[in-house]
């Protein structure tokens, strides 16, 4: 079974820019979730969606953050524009659905994000 | 509101001697509680939950957690260690109330270092 994908892997800009990234989850998973993690922390959940609604975003700064789900499967998240403590890896997990239970939530790779 | 502590920043361990990454946790209720563990530019990768029952709880890659109520702990522990389990580990609580979405609260993170 495949895991949860990320794309890019790395990616660095200048303050001011926009960047994005995108996740696929694992095949059949509700539930889709971001985090933030910052160097020498853990993460961090920015948003989470079950199919295409979003059920908690109270975290997301939505002055330049946006996120979104559209068919339920696949997501991207925006950042527009970058500050220096953007800086951090995006971690995307997805869990079956996500409905405050004790289930697993399974994490890609990542993106690790510099902003200059 | 729900929380987890990681008390050490750092272990050190020699390889073969047992070793323990300690975890303590405040919630309302009954927890449920996860071990993950992340290696350099690489995701969680899941290793154990607790959700109730049996106060041991056996994961992946030989590792074990005892969940202690009156102690509000969650230890994570192996018999023996190897040097490949260096690694980044972080404990985490999920969010138990469903209108707060299912969020994991994770702790700041403890780096295992086993040595030969």
């Amino acid at each position: 079974e495949a895991g949860v994908a990320q794309s890019p892997r790395y990616k660095i800009i200048e303050k001011r820019q926009s960047v994005a990234f995108w996740c696929n989850p694992i095949s059949g998973h509700a539930t889709l979730y971001w985090y933030q993690q910052i160097l020498g922390q853990g993460p961090k959940l920015l948003i989470q969606f079950q199919n295409n609604g979003v059920v908690d975003d109270s975290q997301l700064p939505k002055d330049r953050f946006s996120a979104e789900r559209l068919k339920g499967v696949d997501s991207t998240l925006k950042i527009q524009p970058a500050k220096l403590e953007d800086s951090a890896v995006y971690l995307c997990a997805s869990s079956l659905n996500g409905a405050g239970g004790p289930e697993t939530q399974y994490f890609g790779p990542g993106t690790r994000l510099l902003v200059l | 509101a729900q929380s987890v502590a990681q008390p050490e920043d750092q272990v050190n361990v020699a390889e073969g001697n047992p070793l323990t990454v300690k975890c303590t946790y405040s919630v309302s209720g009954n927890p449920y509680l996860f071990w993950y563990v992340q290696y350099p530019n690489r995701g969680l990768q899941f290793l154990l939950k607790y959700i109730t029952g049996d106060n041991l709880v056996k994961g992946s890659y030989g590792f074990e957690a005892e969940f202690n109520k009156s102690q509000t702990s969650f230890h994570l522990k192996k018999p023996s260690a190897l040097v490949s389990d260096s690694a980044l580990y972080f404990c985490a609580v999920r969010d138990i109330f469903y209108n707060q979405g299912g969020k994991l609260i994770f702790g700041q993170g403890t780096e295992l270092s086993v040595k030969p």
